[in-house]
């Protein structure tokens, strides 16, 4: 079973509009939760993590994190065309080098 | 910016031929990982290694061999090659911080491999 969860497979989202995107982990051993961003034939470049309760903002970028839900959830406000990517959610555990990554959300935004 | 690069990045090769793909960075990273990417997967993890002269299997090591010669290298083998293991494979790099945290990981440029 993939220990992390992603949804939805793909969105779209107007250009200016709020895109929400959801990850959850299965496994409760994992402490610190990731986002990392990758266009099309391009490699993945992290975002954004997180590893306290609450909430993270970066410009148009903000991540939530209820850790007793293990859920994490990406929100980007006035969406533009260059953030149409794969979004990829990952989950760590303490003292465990690895990161365990989600299927990803495909983002669409739509002039 | 770390940079991490990665050899060929195309290859294609034939079934039951032996191929290797080959990652260098040079951020002084002591972790170092190889995965693959396929539609509907994400990214798995293969292989990863804590440093020169270590390996340790992921979640699909199945088919896969790794070897970390140095600090700066980490390759991957897949000594008989298979069509199932057409994909997209990329490398990464990383480290923990100052507090010993986890850190975030390097990723190269990918190295698309297509076995006929």
């Amino acid at each position: 079973q993939q220990k992390v969860q992603q949804s939805p497979e793909s969105l779209i989202v107007p250009e200016g509009g709020m895109a929400s995107l959801n990850c959850t982990s299965s496994d409760r051993n994992v402490d610190y939760f990731w986002w990392y961003r990758q266009h099309s034939g391009k490699s993945p470049k992290m975002l954004m993590s997180i590893f306290s309760n609450g909430e993270k903002e970066e410009g148009r970028f903000t991540v939530h994190l209820n850790k007793a839900s293990l859920h994490t959830s990406l929100h980007i406000r006035d969406s533009q065309p260059s953030d149409s990517a794969l979004y990829l959610c990952a989950a760590s555990m303490s003292n465990y080098n690895v990161l365990y990554f989600g299927s990803g959300t495909k983002l669409t935004v739509e002039p | 910016e770390a940079a991490v690069t990665q050899s060929p990045r195309n290859k294609v090769a034939v079934t039951g031929g032996k191929v290797t793909l080959s990652c260098n960075q040079t951020n002084n990273h002591n972790n170092m990982y190889w995965y693959r990417q396929d539609t509907g997967h994400g990214l798995r993890l293969i292989h990863y290694s804590y440093g020169a002269g270590s390996t340790e299997k992921g979640d699909i090591p199945d088919g896969y061999k790794a070897s970390r010669p140095s600090q700066e290298n980490f390759s991957l083998i897949l000594e008989l090659a298979t069509p199932s293991q057409t994909s997209v494979y990329f490398c990464a790099s990383g480290d923990v911080d100052w507090g010993g945290n986890y850190a975030e990981q390097f990723f190269g440029p990918g190295t698309r491999l297509t076995v006929l």
